[in-house]
C-alpha cells in the first residue's frame, strides 16, 4: 500500500518570497514521484517527476524538487513565488516496475497563497 | 505536446436523470484513461482505470452501474452517470495515460483533463 502526505493544508507567502511545500510519502515498493498543479476549476498540470537519476528535479515555471529516499521525501521549492502561482499543488505517487498499473495516488494538496 | 480535452465543462442536470462525459487526448493515443472525482478543498479519488477495448477496473467503493465506463477507441473514453442524484454532484476530472518511449513503465506521464462540474439538483 501507498501514501502520500502533505504537511501543510496552506501555505501563505508573500510575493517575491521562496516557499516550500512539502510531501512524503510511504511505500513497500519503489516509486516514480510527480507534482501536480491545480489552478481553480482546472484539471491538473504536471510541474515535474522524479523517474530516475538525479535527486533534484526542475520543473516547469521555476519548480523544483528533490527526492530523498532515506527521509521519503519530495519537497517542492521554488526561489522566488508570484501571485500567478497561486493555486493548489499535489503531490502523487506511482509504483515502480513490474506493480505499475500507472494508478497515481495522490496527496492531500497544499493552497498556496501568493500574497502582494 | 499532450492535451486532454472534456466535454462538457458544466453540466446541471435534474435528478434522476444520466449525464454523459467525454474525454479526449487530442494529440496522443491513449490505452489507459483514468476517471477522477474531487470534492470541494479536497484531492482527487481515483474513481476507475478505462482500458481500450476492455472492461473498466473500478476502485472499492465505485459502484459500477451507477458510473458507467467506455472506452471505445485510443483517444475517447466517457463516463456515464446513470440516475444521478445530488451526492453526485462533483467535480469529475479524467486523464489520459501517454507513454514515453524508452523510459519503461513508470516513465509514462498521466496528463489531466480541465475537469468537468456536475451538479444534480
Amino acid at each position: 500500500a501507498q501514501s502520500v502526505t502533505q504537511l501543510d493544508s496552506q501555505v501563505p507567502v508573500f510575493e517575491e518570497a521562496p516557499v516550500e511545500l512539502r510531501c512524503n510519502y510511504s511505500s513497500s515498493v519503489s516509486v516514480y514521484l510527480f507534482w501536480y498543479v491545480q489552478y481553480p476549476n482546472q484539471g491538473l498540470q504536471l510541474l515535474l517527476k522524479y523517474l530516475s537519476g538525479s535527486t533534484l528535479v526542475k520543473g516547469i515555471n521555476g519548480f523544483e524538487a528533490e527526492f530523498n529516499k532515506s527521509q521519503t521525501s519530495f519537497h517542492l521549492r521554488k526561489p522566488s513565488v508570484h501571485i500567478s502561482d497561486t493555486a493548489e499543488y499535489f503531490c502523487a505517487v506511482s509504483s515502480r516496475g513490474s506493480s505499475n498499473t500507472g494508478k497515481l495516488i495522490f496527496g492531500q494538496g497544499t493552497t498556496l497563497q501568493v500574497k502582494p | 505536446g499532450a492535451v486532454v480535452s472534456q466535454h462538457p465543462s458544466r453540466v446541471i442536470c435534474k435528478s434522476g436523470t444520466s449525464v454523459k462525459i467525454e474525454c479526449r487526448s487530442l494529440d496522443f493515443q491513449a490505452t489507459t484513461m483514468f476517471w477522477y472525482r474531487q470534492f470541494p478543498k479536497q484531492s482527487l479519488m481515483l474513481m476507475a482505470t478505462s482500458n481500450e477495448g476492455s472492461k473498466a477496473t473500478y476502485e472499492q467503493g465505485v459502484e459500477k452501474d451507477k458510473f458507467l465506463i467506455n472506452h471505445a477507441s485510443l483517444t475517447l473514453s466517457t463516463l456515464t452517470v446513470t440516475s444521478a442524484h445530488p451526492e453526485d454532484s462533483s467535480f469529475y476530472i479524467c486523464s489520459a495515460y501517454k507513454q514515453i518511449p524508452g523510459t519503461g513503465a513508470g516513465g509514462d506521464t498521466q496528463y489531466f483533463g480541465p475537469g468537468t462540474r456536475l451538479t444534480v439538483l
